[in-house]
């Protein structure tokens, strides 16, 4: 069965250090978005890519980026590591562009503490 | 201010009751409204969608209805079970594609 899969599940880092958070997919879906939730806030959108070679910056994308360099992985790296950053992070994708109407297929998520 | 505003942020139910969930929202142009269910340490699993034209769609136990005029949706569970304790979310997409979240109520179904 096809999945989109996260790793690590958790992950203790220290402040300053580089990381990067792994998202697999086996749907063969174009669009892959990260995303990172929050005590009382809504999922936000760190960075999305609409295919292979393309990114584009989210609303909360500072201190991240991604690369995509085939279909099935969006990693996520953390340049430098704050505290607030510490979150749990989300990755999806999705079969078409309307992504509104397909919907997304959601990882399982990666919780991230900075100390 | 958050687009999308949920109500109320966490609830307690005794097993077999029913509840409402809702969500008003600015987001605007209009495109489709979803709920999403979200267990303890997963992804959102999609439960409906709904369109401009929709005002009430069913999924088992689970009814969503859309007011497009006032902006408001609301989440209706019949019969609550123990394994419908978990956040419920809306998500209000525009015409561009641009989806917003809210931050979800928290439900829990006790026995």
């Amino acid at each position: 069965d096809a999945e989109i899969t996260q790793s690590p599940r958790h992950k203790i880092t220290e402040t300053g250090r580089q990381v990067t958070l792994a998202c697999h997919q086996t749907w063969n879906h174009n669009n892959m978005f990260w995303y990172r939730q929050d005590l009382g806030h809504g999922l936000r959108l760190i960075h999305y890519s609409y295919g292979v070679h393309d990114t584009n910056k989210g609303e909360v994308s500072d201190g991240y980026s991604v690369s995509r360099s085939n279909t099935e992985d969006l990693p996520l790296t953390l340049e430098s590591a704050a505290s607030s950053q510490t979150s749990v992070y989300f990755c999806a994708s999705s079969e078409s562009l309307g992504t509104g109407l397909y919907g997304y297929t959601f990882g399982s998520g990666t919780r991230l503490t900075v100390v | 201010k958050n687009q999308v505003e949920q109500s109320p942020q966490s609830l307690i139910i005794l097993e077999g009751k029913n509840c409402t969930l809702q969500c008003n929202y600015t987001v605007s142009p209009f495109s489709n409204l979803r709920w999403y269910k979200q267990d303890t340490g997963r992804g959102p699993v999609s439960l409906t969608i709904m369109t401009f034209s929709e005002n009430t769609k069913s999924n088992g136990r689970y009814t969503a209805t859309l007011d497009a005029d006032t902006k408001q949706s609301s989440l209706h569970i019949t019969a609550s079970q123990l394994s419908d304790s978990a956040s419920y979310i809306c998500v209000v997409t525009d015409y561009n594609n641009d989806m917003r979240f809210g931050a979800g109520t928290r439900l829990t179904v006790k026995p």
